[in-house]
């Protein structure tokens, strides 16, 4: 089967800026998440969706953060405007059931420089 | 606030050698702990889901245990190989919630000499 898509790879913006990032799924997988890793830390979890419904934001800050799962396959995670601390790679996932007990099968991620 | 430690935050071993990490989890609200290996340019693969107190799941040269009356998990390699080397994450997943805040340690990083 197809892995998890993203893009783009890399990314360097300056503060202030607006930066954007997609994710495909695997197909037939109705989560998706988007986890951000800062450097020296573990994935946190930004941004749950169950189809196209938000699960679980809790942890996304939304000042500045923004995402969506339009009928309810590709995903967009927006930063707007990014911050020196936002520079992290960003993962997207999927799992075919609720992750507690299905394995997370990940993209291999966006690196975001903030200059 | 959720705290997930893994032990030891980066091991070099020669090819040939076994080894061993730790995950220390929370002992109470206990749903699931995940296994991922991350290598280097690559996406995170899961390794083993583990649900219940005693599992001992196996892939490979690769095997974990799970205890979660103390609130932790061992991952065993053996017989190390160069392509061993990678980063193994952790993820302790609470009951109640979404399920799918998965609370990750910092990591292992294996570095496999040939």
């Amino acid at each position: 089967e197809a892995g998890v898509a993203q893009s783009p790879r890399y990314k360097i913006i300056e503060k202030r800026q607006s930066v954007a990032f997609w994710c495909n799924p695997i197909s037939g997988h109705a989560t998706l998440y988007w986890y951000q890793q800062i450097l020296g830390q573990g994935p946190k979890l930004l941004i749950q969706f169950q189809n196209n419904g938000v699960v679980d934001d809790s942890q996304l800050p939304k000042d500045r953060f923004s995402a969506e799962r339009l009928k309810g396959v590709d995903s967009t995670l927006k930063i707007q405007p990014a911050k020196l601390e936002d520079s992290a790679v960003y993962l997207c996932a999927s799992s075919l059931g609720l992750a507690g007990h299905s394995p997370l099968h990940f993209g291999n991620g966006t690196r975001l420089t903030v200059t | 606030i959720l705290n997930v430690e893994q032990s030891p935050q980066s091991l070099h071993v020669q090819e040939g050698d076994s080894t061993n990490f730790t995950c220390s989890f929370p002992s109470s609200n206990f749903y699931a702990l995940h296994w991922y290996r991350w290598e280097t340019a690559k996406s995170p693969e899961a390794l083993f889901v583990m649900t219940l107190n005693g599992d001992e799941k196996k892939k490979g040269r690769i095997s974990a245990t799970l205890n979660t009356k103390e609130g932790y998990s061992y991952l065993y390699i053996k017989g190390s190989q160069p392509e061993d080397s990678a980063t193994y994450l952790c993820a302790f997943v609470p009951y109640g919630g979404s399920q799918g805040n998965l609370i990750f340690g910092k990591g292992t990083k294996l570095s496999v000499k040939p």
